[in-house]
C-alpha cells in the first residue's frame, strides 16, 4: 500500500466547473504539500499545510490531520489548470525527504 | 527571475557515455535535492545535501553520483547511462528540511541512444 494515495487518477472536467483532488496517506507527518506540474516537466509548489486550510487565488488546499486527509480545489477551472496535481508528505519519521503521491492528471476542456 | 536553473534542460547522450546534469539557486538554501521522474511516475530522491552534508537514498545505482562544489551549485553525474536512465531529472532546493517549501528547477530531460 502506497504512504501517500491520490484520487481520483484522471480528472477531466468542463471549464467553471468545481474540481476537487483528495489526498491521503497513513503515516505521521509534519508539512504536506500540493505540487503542480505541467507537461515538460517544472514543479511549482502550490501550497505546503501542516494544519487548516490556505487560499491562493482560486486554489484551496485543506487539511484534517486526525483523519489524515487533504484535498486541493480549485473554483472557476480553466484549461490553464490543465497539470497534473501531487501530493507530497513530510514525514515525521525521515523528515528530510518527501514521499509523493502518484498525481492526479487534471485536463479541464474549454 | 528563475530561482533554481538547470542546465540544459534537455540532454541526449550515447548508452555508456558519461553525463552531468547541473542545477544552480540563487536562494541560498542550505539543502539541494535531485530527483528521478520516469513517465506517468512520481519524482523518485535519489540524492539531498544539506549545505555539503550528502545523503544519498538507499536504492540510488551506484551509477549515480553527486557534487556540491558550493552553496549555489549541485551536479549529477551519470557514469555510464543505461535505457533506463531516460528520465526527467529535477532538482529542488528548501531552507532546511522541515516544515520547508520545497522549490524546483524545470527539469532536464535525458535521452539515451
Amino acid at each position: 500500500k502506497n504512504e501517500v494515495e491520490q484520487s481520483p487518477q484522471n480528472l477531466t472536467a468542463q471549464e467553471g466547473e468545481f474540481i476537487t483532488i483528495n489526498c491521503s496517506y497513513s503515516v505521521g507527518i509534519s508539512a504536506l504539500h500540493w505540487l503542480q506540474q505541467h507537461p515538460g516537466g517544472g514543479i511549482v509548489s502550490l501550497f505546503m499545510l501542516s494544519s487548516g486550510k490556505k487560499k491562493h487565488g482560486r486554489l484551496i488546499a485543506t487539511i484534517n490531520i486526525q483523519e489524515k486527509h487533504s484535498s486541493l480545489h480549485i473554483t472557476a477551472s480553466h484549461p490553464r489548470d490543465s497539470a497534473v496535481y501531487i501530493c507530497a508528505v513530510r514525514e515525521i519519521q525521515g523528515a528530510q525527504k518527501l514521499v509523493f503521491g502518484q498525481g492526479t492528471r487534471l485536463t479541464i476542456n474549454p | 527571475d528563475a530561482m533554481v536553473i538547470q542546465n540544459p534542460r534537455y540532454q541526449v547522450t550515447q548508452f555508456g557515455k558519461p553525463v552531468t546534469l547541473s542545477c544552480s539557486q540563487t536562494l541560498n538554501h542550505n539543502v539541494m535535492y535531485w530527483y528521478q521522474q520516469k513517465s506517468s511516475q512520481a519524482p523518485k530522491l535519489l540524492f539531498h545535501y544539506y549545505d555539503k552534508d550528502f545523503n544519498n537514498e538507499a536504492d540510488t545505482p551506484d551509477n549515480f553520483q553527486s557534487r556540491r562544489p558550493n552553496t549555489s551549485f549541485c551536479f549529477l553525474d551519470i557514469r555510464s547511462p543505461g535505457l533506463g536512465d531516460a528520465a526527467m531529472y529535477l532538482c529542488a532546493t528548501s531552507q532546511d528540511y522541515f516544515q520547508e517549501t520545497q522549490y524546483f528547477g524545470p527539469g532536464t530531460r535525458l535521452l539515451v541512444l
